[in-house]
């Protein structure tokens, strides 16, 4: 059974920095691409970045890149977000899902499985 | 911007069917935009339900189908049953970068 559960998310004040985890089981980690959704409250998801299988490409939402940093550990099945100079506007739920996956011919699946979100409050 | 618009709420009575709509404000959808589905309960994280227009995963009752329909990407409901009750996110993809639509609420009433 694929499993991803997320950790580190907390209160933290604006312009600190935090760093996410996600821990996967249930699949061969290291062949997947890997991704962080978040959602703030009372609202839609939103994408955040993705990485591919080795760590050599990384693609983030516009509006995030330089503050936010997705990696992963594929020795420890691990993926991480570090997360800094957070505003107010980061406040959310903040998910690790797996994919994209390629499935084939002209196909690709997003997200296919999900963590259960850890949430990230910014406030003084 | 890039903005993905969906029908922000949608009533259908038990056994009735619905479709679900995704638009993009750049033109027309098309398979190359790999429309995604997602379906969310209150407190749950979001499941899986359609990827690439209109394939379903192992779990995806039958009763859901994807198409392309007038230049936007659709979500189908046949036999709406109470537990499909939940929001609904479509995914579009441009080219690296990722974008959900606003999400539809579906009532079942």
């Amino acid at each position: 059974e694929v499993q991803l559960v997320e950790s580190g998310g907390g209160l933290v004040q604006p312009g600190g920095s935090l760093r996410l985890s996600c821990a996967a089981s249930g699949f061969t980690f290291s062949t997947y691409w890997m991704s962080w959704v978040r959602q703030a409250p009372g609202k839609g998801l939103e994408w955040v970045a993705n990485i591919k299988q080795d760590g050599s490409q990384k693609d983030y939402v516009d509006s995030l890149k330089g503050r936010f940093t997705i990696s992963r550990d594929n020795a420890k099945n691990s993926l991480y977000l570090q997360m800094n100079s957070l505003i107010a506007g980061d406040t959310a739920v903040y998910y690790c899902a797996r994919g994209p996956a390629y499935c084939g011919g002209d196909c690709y699946s997003y997200f296919d499985s999900w963590g259960q979100g850890t949430l990230v409050t910014v406030s003084s | 911007q890039t903005v993905v618009t969906q029908e922000p709420s949608l009533t259908v009575s038990p056994g009735g069917t619905v479709t679900l709509t995704c638009a993009s404000s750049t033109g027309a959808v098309t398979s190359g935009y790999y429309p995604n589905w997602f379906q969310q309960k209150p407190g749950q994280a979001p499941r899986a339900l359609i990827y690439s227009t209109n394939n379903k995963h192992s779990w995806t009752p039958a009763r859901f189908s994807g198409s392309l329909l007038g230049g936007k990407a659709a979500l189908t409901l046949s036999g709406v049953q109470p537990e499909d009750e939940a929001e609904y996110y479509c995914l579009l993809y441009y080219g690296g970068a990722l974008v959900f639509g606003g999400g539809t609420k579906l009532t079942v009433l």
